[in-house]
């Protein structure tokens, strides 16, 4: 089983919609949760940093995390054919520690 | 801010030569740089952390004599390919991390694809 499961997709959505991604992890040492955009043939793009259990706005992104469950989610609301791209969640159980990275949700959202 | 760069973007080189690929930290000082490794539609696969002034920590089945890392500023790290073969072509990437205390952010890099023939 690997450490943080993440549905490949891909996931296609109308202009306007909201999207949930999510990332379950088994290991519960993780406390630093991190979502990624990458659009294609470039390097990852922080969008979103939580500690711990809670949620966290920017905009139009939100990203929860639940640590009894082990789940985290990224929303994106009034999602732009601008947001089409890959959304990597990461995680790591220190501050100064490695990145765990999920497998990435292809996203594409058409006009 | 936070902004790294990766030179060059793409590279090909024939079977058994060498390549080096350069990341820069460009605005801010980068106490720990990552080198990941990422196949098509895949994750990215972290290959070694390193640390300006040590030796790099490699990731378990990483070749340490393949990769060669070198951390020799705070603005610097280099991944030196050796010998390449056709199936060290991938997508590398490089992060960086602050050297701010409690910054658990890693900036990367756009990337450099190489192909080797």
């Amino acid at each position: 089983q690997k450490e943080v499961e993440q549905d490949p997709g891909p996931l296609s959505v109308p202009e306007g919609a909201i999207v949930s991604l999510n990332c379950t992890y088994s290991n519960s040492a993780f406390q630093y949760f991190m979502w990624y955009r990458q659009y294609s043939r470039k390097g990852p793009e922080l969008l979103m940093y939580t500690y711990s259990s809670g949620n966290k706005e920017d905009g139009r992104f939100t990203a929860q995390v639940d640590k009894s469950s082990k789940y985290i989610s990224l929303f994106i609301r009034d999602s732009q054919p601008s947001d089409s791209a890959t959304y990597l969640c990461a995680m790591s159980g220190t501050s100064y520690g490695k990145l765990t990275f999920g497998q990435g949700t292809i996203l594409t959202v058409h006009p | 801010g936070a902004v790294v760069s990766q030179h060059p973007s793409w590279v090909i080189c024939k079977s058994g030569t060498s390549v080096k690929i350069e990341c820069r930290s460009l605005d801010f000082q980068a106490t720990t740089m990552f080198w990941y490794r990422q196949f098509p539609k895949q994750s990215l696969m972290l290959m070694a952390t390193s640390n300006e002034g040590s030796k790099a920590t490699y990731e378990q089945g990483v070749e340490k004599d393949k990769f060669l890392i070198n951390h020799a500023s705070l603005t610097l790290s280099t991944l030196t390919v050796t010998s390449a073969h056709p199936e060290d072509s991938s997508f590398y990437i490089c992060s960086a991390r602050s050297g701010t205390s409690g910054r658990i952010e890693q900036y990367f890099g756009p990337g450099t694809r190489l192909t080797v023939t």
